[in-house]
């Protein structure tokens, strides 16, 4: 079954630290893709970034990184140089057969 | 304008009463999907369309209804509402293949 597990229900980080939100996923599908999006208080969901099953190379945007580990089928989040502006939900989800499914998130609190 | 809007953004409704959630969206892609989310659950898929005839259950459909009107109009109704599916519901699009989902910016609804 097609399964996206975030086991850190809650990260603090002091703001210009760097920080990892963890994503670990299960598929037997070859081909498939990951994402992480944000969610502040405000409730949208803001698109951060993208790695394909078949991308050698890790995802990188801005501030955000994703570290991709495909053996290990983890594609954790990384933000550098965290920002107050940071604080919100993360989700990772992986798309299956043009869904999307999500993991249960993980609040991050950025602190001064 | 928004490229998907979900109209209401607020809506508090009795238990038993029939509601329905619209989305519309210019992007002009073929495929739209409902999701709902719960504190501590993430979201999940209650249906998904990849075109106007095309209409699927996701994992969390019963009590839910969808109608595809057009390729940018895609409803989602309760038919008889209940407590429990107050939650946050969010209408997505993408266009086939591609991995540019775009989300509503969301239906915040409260069975009484």
């Amino acid at each position: 079954a097609q399964k996206i597990t975030q086991t850190q229900p809650g990260m603090f980080v002091q703001e210009k630290e760097a920080v990892t939100l963890d994503c670990t996923y299960d598929t037997s599908d070859q081909s498939y893709g990951l994402f992480w999006y944000k969610q502040p208080s405000s409730g949208e969901m803001i698109f951060l970034i993208y790695q394909g099953s078949y991308d050698e190379q890790n995802a990188t945007e801005g501030r955000y990184s994703l570290n991709f580990q495909k053996a290990r089928k983890s594609a954790n989040l990384v933000i550098s140089a965290s920002q107050l502006g940071d604080s919100a939900m993360y989700f990772c989800a992986m798309r299956n057969t043009d869904k999307l499914i999500f993991g249960t998130g993980t609040r991050l609190q950025v602190f001064p | 304008d928004a490229d998907v809007t979900q109209t209401p953004r607020n809506r508090i409704t009795k238990t038993g009463k029939r509601i329905m959630l619209e989305c519309s969206q210019t992007k002009g892609h073929d495929r739209m999907y409902w999701y709902r989310q719960d504190p501590g659950l993430g979201l999940r898929l209650i249906y998904y369309s990849f075109d106007v005839k095309d209409i699927n259950k996701g994992e969390i459909s019963d009590g839910y209804s969808v109608s595809r009107q057009a390729q940018a109009k895609f409803s989602l109704s309760l038919e008889s509402a209940i407590p429990n599916q107050t939650a946050l519901y969010f209408c997505a699009t993408a266009p086939a293949g591609d991995y540019g989902y775009t989300f509503g910016s969301g239906t915040r609804l409260t069975v009484v």
